[in-house]
């Protein structure tokens, strides 16, 4: 089945800065490629998804990027906020009988001020 | 606010109690879903609900059962836990059963003693 690994498991940036997570992905069937940022107290939120068949996504300040031959992909944040400050969830979906979600094991992201 | 609610936020159980958890959605989606989060674990799957019909049992102990009554409704039936059941237990409903987003309640923190 599907397995995805995420790193790192935190990461601190200045505010200002531009923060990276990376994913990988095992199953090359895997199509859809959400990620998630979820803050204290709360659920995960969908923040960005990308699709197999587009290589590059940005909204605003965020940005993701997938390469399938590796199988990898990755979310970019420029410009790095404190209310940027949270968990975030890499998921890849299974494309099999069900399609169900895997994710990630989480970054958690601190913006210093 | 995600339009998927659930209740209660906090439960703390015996080993021998029965309780239930709730979750409902209005967003008018066809598939309702219950994941276990805990600590440093990606967020683990376990049931999958379309139209109303179970399609995906994440080999989930039996001591954990599933309910939904109708589309807006999930319930998550508990009885005779372990501590290491304790956990963040999220609700999420997406569209379909596929590669749509999924939109997660704020989930219900339980702790067994």
């Amino acid at each position: 089945g599907e397995n995805v690994e995420q790193h790192p498991s935190t990461l601190s940036v200045q505010e200002g800065d531009s923060a990276v997570i990376k994913c990988t992905y095992s199953d090359s069937a895997s199509n859809y490629f959400p990620w998630y940022k979820q803050e204290l107290g709360k659920g995960p939120q969908l923040i960005i998804d990308i699709r197999s068949n587009v290589g590059e996504k940005k909204d605003q300040r965020i940005a993701v990027t997938l390469n399938k031959t590796a199988k990898h992909f990755s979310l970019h944040i420029t410009e790095t906020q404190p209310e940027d400050s949270a968990v975030y969830f890499c998921a890849a979906i299974t494309s099999y009988n069900t399609d169900k979600l895997i994710f990630g094991t989480g970054t958690r992201l601190q913006v210093f001020p | 606010e995600t339009g998927v609610t659930q209740t209660p936020r906090h439960l703390v159980m015996g080993m021998t109690n029965k309780k239930s958890l709730k979750c409902e959605q209005h967003l008018g989606h066809n598939a309702m879903y219950w994941y276990k989060q805990s600590a440093k674990k990606p967020l683990e799957l376990m049931f999958v609900y379309s139209l109303e019909e179970r399609v995906e049992n994440n080999s989930v102990p039996s001591r954990f059962s599933p309910e939904c009554p109708n589309s807006s409704h999930l319930f998550l039936h508990l009885h005779t836990l372990q501590p290491e059941d304790s956990a963040l237990y999220l609700c999420a409903s997406s569209m379909a059963a596929g590669n749509t987003e999924a939109f997660f309640g704020q989930g219900t923190r339980l702790t067994v003693v």
